[in-house]
């Protein structure tokens, strides 16, 4: 069974600070995927990692992916308030129907 | 396009009552999931469709949820009868795996409580 497992799960975090969320998987895999939700809302695709190395940035977000590792990585530069929502990776493994497994979601607070 | 449309964006019944969730996907997208999302168990998938045939079902909690796509463009899942423990967000997300595009998009989801 797949296990994806997103650390930390609550970031509170200065604004203009850098920080990294960091997602393991259990299952060889070189798709992945992160999502943002703000409270009440849907998620919305933030990244799509597909190779071993790719890396992949918008903004002040910066995703990568160690596939040997079985690890991805979102980073956050110079945090605002905007950024303030929680963070899901989600793993595609290679060869399945094509389901997603989700962490558990990391709720990042930027405080001013 | 106007994305994965759900309805309705809340619903509110009482124990016993069965309950209609409704999705259309995005034209084109040939996969379809429905997921439920809590505070306690996170994003779980409930069972997906591929060409409107069902493909896993397996994270179908009990009997009591049924999921049909009868054509391409609409989807339902209906809980009956329902209980206080099925109060949760319902996503359904759609996706088309063709050269060079990946990932799901998902719907607002379906706020459901049950009292």
């Amino acid at each position: 069974e797949l296990k994806v497992e997103q650390n930390p799960l609550f970031l509170s975090m200065q604004e203009g600070k850098n920080y990294t969320i960091y997602c393991n998987y259990s299952t060889t895999s070189d798709r992945l995927y992160w999502y943002r939700q703000d409270p009440g809302k849907s998620l919305e695709s933030l990244f799509v990692l597909l190779s071993n190395g790719a890396v992949k940035q918008e903004g002040r977000l910066m995703a990568s992916l160690d596939t040997k590792a079985r690890l991805s990585t979102l980073h956050i530069t110079a945090a605002v308030h905007d950024l303030s929502a929680t963070y899901f990776c989600a793993v595609d493994i290679p060869g399945s129907a094509r389901q997603l497994t989700f962490g558990s979601g990391t709720q990042l607070t930027v405080l001013p | 396009d106007a994305g994965v449309i759900q309805s309705p964006r809340h619903e509110v019944t009482e124990m016993g009552q069965e309950v209609t969730l409704r999705c259309k996907p995005i034209s084109g997208h040939d996969y379809l999931f429905w997921y439920r999302q809590t505070m306690m168990r996170g994003l779980e998938l409930l069972i997906y469709f591929n060409n409107n045939v069902p493909i896993d079902d397996s994270g179908m909690p009990e009997d009591r949820f049924s999921a049909k796509m009868p054509n391409a463009s609409f989807s339902t899942l209906k809980i009956q009868p329902s209980e206080p423990r099925d109060s949760a967000v319902y996503f359904c997300a759609s996706s088309f795996y063709g050269t060079g595009r990946y990932g799901y998009t998902f719907g607002s989801g379906t706020r459901l409580t049950v009292v």
